[in-house]
């Protein structure tokens, strides 16, 4: 079965702190994602990746930042965390080469930022 | 660009109804399109998709979808709704690239 392991399910920081959300797949997917669910606006894309090291902007990329040092981890950061980025997390990945590739998601990350 | 719109905020069914669930997409070239359900405090677990081929496409726990081009719709049916389908359901699109587009949801709410 597809796995996506979100590590944290529900995480309150401070105003300013660094924040880290980690993502693991065990499926070898090329590509990863970092979406932010807000209710009445869907999904938008925060950033994705498409090989290690390898990183390109979503639609939402302001106030965060990602690492991708192995092809089965993908980090979410916010570098400064502040209370418009209350909000879930969620990380998701596919295969590459085919855009009718499904894209499996983890279980998301609830963070509260006060 | 690639989008989605799922003009329903909200749809209330009886259980043993039929259900519909409306989407409409806009896209460059040939869609690739998808239905996903959210149950609270969950991830998004895939349904079915549409890649190429037959309009109507079958997926899990009894839902379908039909493709039609002409209207850029892809709702999501099911013949016999149950209280357990009662959750938020995404339409997405995948054009071109690796990047997926969805629809701001829509909550399905089935009662007994």
């Amino acid at each position: 079965d597809v796995k996506v392991t979100q590590s944290s399910r529900y995480l309150v920081k401070r105003t300013g702190e660094k924040v880290f959300l980690e993502c693991v797949q065990d499926m070898d997917h090329e590509n990863m994602f970092w979406y932010r669910q807000d209710p009445g606006l869907g999904l938008r894309l925060i950033y994705f990746s498409y090989d290690v090291k390898m990183k390109e902007k979503g639609d939402i990329p302001e106030g965060y930042s990602v690492s991708r040092e192995k092809k089965e981890r993908f980090s979410l950061i916010l570098e400064s965390a502040s209370t418009n980025q209350t909000s879930m997390y969620l990380c998701a990945s596919s295969p590459t080469g085919d855009s009718g590739n499904t894209i499996y998601f983890g279980e998301g990350s609830w963070l509260t930022v006060v | 660009a690639q989008s989605v719109a799922q003009p329903e905020d909200q749809v209330n069914v009886a259980e043993g109804n039929p259900l519909t669930v409306k989407c409409t997409y806009s896209v460059s070239g040939n869609p690739y399109l998808f239905w996903y359900v959210q149950y609270p405090n969950r991830g998004l677990q895939f349904l079915l998709k549409y890649i190429t081929g037959d309009n109507l496409v079958k997926g899990s726990y009894g839902f379908e979808a039909e493709f039609n081009k002409s209207q850029t719709s892809f709702h999501l049916k099911k013949p016999s709704a149950l209280v357990s389908d009662s959750a938020l359901y995404f339409c997405a699109v995948r054009a071109y690239g690796n990047d997926m587009r969805f629809g701001a949801g829509t909550r399905l709410t089935v009662k007994p």
